[in-house]
């Protein structure tokens, strides 16, 4: 199982505004920074946000992520279809010396 | 352009051995953390190993430790995992990923299209 808890599944409409969870602890959240990767379906993960809340160069001002103490959340406003994707969230683990993902989270545009 | 591109996986029996590589362009390879992150059918992504950009630090999950072996020979922008003693559960789509900095494990900015490695008799 995975040490970063997240909803198994999300859902919206168009237009609305999702937010997902991520769970951990000291060692890993707590301590370190937090990402967040978007894999579309058939394709390989793209970096979405880095160090909690830094987006890359190319990724729509749309999403934004957050982190408090052991939490982080991933936030997308205005839902478009096109990003219907499994979302995972990751971050370093210090006590096992590791990375490690959230068990991803699947998001339905209704 | 940055490009990574992995080769090298295939179908391999239980206890059997088999090397990735994955080859980078349109960026100093050297100059960066490089990455091995997999994905069994159907589940999840499970980080598998890192090293820094010259190679001289690894890491590994502890469920492919004593077992694979990263290593990266920045002359031909190439990094490698050696995967030895292989099992069912080994079976997934690998990716090679490149890290922001040299010693970003975490922070992946590029991904190649992932090579699979099956493990079945």
């Amino acid at each position: 199982q995975s040490v970063l808890t997240q909803p198994p599944s999300a859902s919206g409409t168009p237009g609305q505004r999702v937010t997902v969870s991520c769970s951990g602890t000291s060692s890993n959240i707590g301590g370190n920074t937090v990402n967040w990767y978007q894999q579309l379906p058939g394709t390989a993960p793209k970096l979405l946000i880095h160090s909690n809340n830094q987006r890359p160069s190319g990724v729509p001002a749309r999403f934004s992520g957050s982190k408090s103490g052991t939490s982080a959340s991933l936030a997308i406003n205005g839902l478009q279809s096109e990003d219907e994707a499994d979302y995972y969230c990751a971050a370093w683990d210090d006590s096992l010396d590791g990375l490690i993902f959230g068990g991803g989270t699947k998001l339905t545009v209704l | 352009e940055v490009q990574l591109v992995e080769s090298g996986g295939g179908l391999v029996q239980p206890g059997g051995s088999l090397r990735l590589s994955c080859t980078g362009s349109g960026f100093i390879f050297s100059s960066y953390a490089m990455s091995w992150v997999r994905q069994a059918p159907g589940k999840g992504l499970e980080w598998v190993s890192s090293l820094t950009g010259s190679g001289g630090i690894t890491y590994y999950a502890d469920s492919v430790k004593g077992r694979f072996t990263v290593s990266r020979d920045n002359s031909k922008n190439t990094l490698y995992v050696q995967m030895n003693s292989l099992r069912a559960e080994d079976t997934a789509a690998y990716y090679c990923a490149k890290g922001i900095g040299g010693y970003s494990y975490d922070k992946m900015d590029y991904w190649g299209q992932g090579t699979m490695v099956t493990v079945s008799s």
